[in-house]
């Protein structure tokens, strides 16, 4: 799985969007960009996953590339208990059956 | 989404003696389960990759005579930490799916050994 380079931390306001980028430039085309996050003390949680195009959900936008090098993960309205860090993960598979690698993750903090 | 219970969320126990962590799929079949170990403010290591109705699949480094793992059902894979030593207290977190869905993680196990 290609490597993902992402800030250690982040401040955020509340109600404001939260942006939060990552680097993938040695992704491969078959390659997905996942997003978990870990609030403090708790297992990982999935956010979004996408492969080429953008992505939405309930709970945040994927923004990649047209390269596919880079992503961003936007949370449009961040709370304070958006809190948590947050892992940018490649891999090549789709699916719950091939493991993750996660790295150090961006430290995202939301203040009031 | 798919639920993936973890229990107990917290242990303590004496160092010498042996834990048993659950981690059951609620809502779905797992044929596959991971394992994780988190220390202190370090990235989730993965441990092994737990194969339903056969041996466990182990990461370089970790003992797969320490960390026993038991993948006996489709909904339940349990992980023994025998001869826990302080060293081992860590938190402890699985994580499953639906195969051709993301991946859910249980909420993890504090373990602490004194």
């Amino acid at each position: 799985d290609a490597k993902t380079t992402q800030p250690p931390s982040m401040d955020c306001a509340e109600g404001r969007a939260a942006n939060l980028p990552c680097n993938h430039s040695t992704i491969s085309g078959n390659e997905y960009v996942y997003w978990y996050r870990q609030i403090h003390s708790q297992g990982p949680q999935y956010i979004i996953h996408g492969l080429k195009n953008n992505e939405t959900n309930e709970m945040a936008s994927l923004i990649i590339t047209e390269d596919r090098k880079s992503s961003t993960l936007i949370l449009p309205h961040a709370t304070l208990r958006d809190t948590a860090v947050y892992y940018c993960i490649v891999r090549h598979s789709g699916g719950s059956n091939y493991k993750l690698t996660f790295g150090k993750g961006t430290l995202l903090t939301v203040n009031p | 989404g798919a639920v993936v219970s973890q229990h107990p969320s917290r242990v303590i126990c004496k160092s010498g003696t042996s834990v048993k962590i659950e981690c059951r799929s609620l809502d779905f079949q797992a044929t596959t389960m991971f394992w994780y170990r988190q220390f202190p403010k370090k990235s989730l290591m993965l441990m092994a990759t737990s194969n339903e109705g056969s041996k466990a699949t182990y990461e370089q480094g970790v003992e797969k005579d320490k960390f026993l793992i038991n993948h006996a059902s489709l909904t339940l894979s349990t992980l023994t930490v025998t001869s826990a030593h302080p060293e081992d207290s860590s938190f402890y977190i699985c994580s499953g799916g639906q195969g051709d869905t993301e991946a859910f993680f249980g909420q993890g196990t504090r373990l602490t050994v004194v």
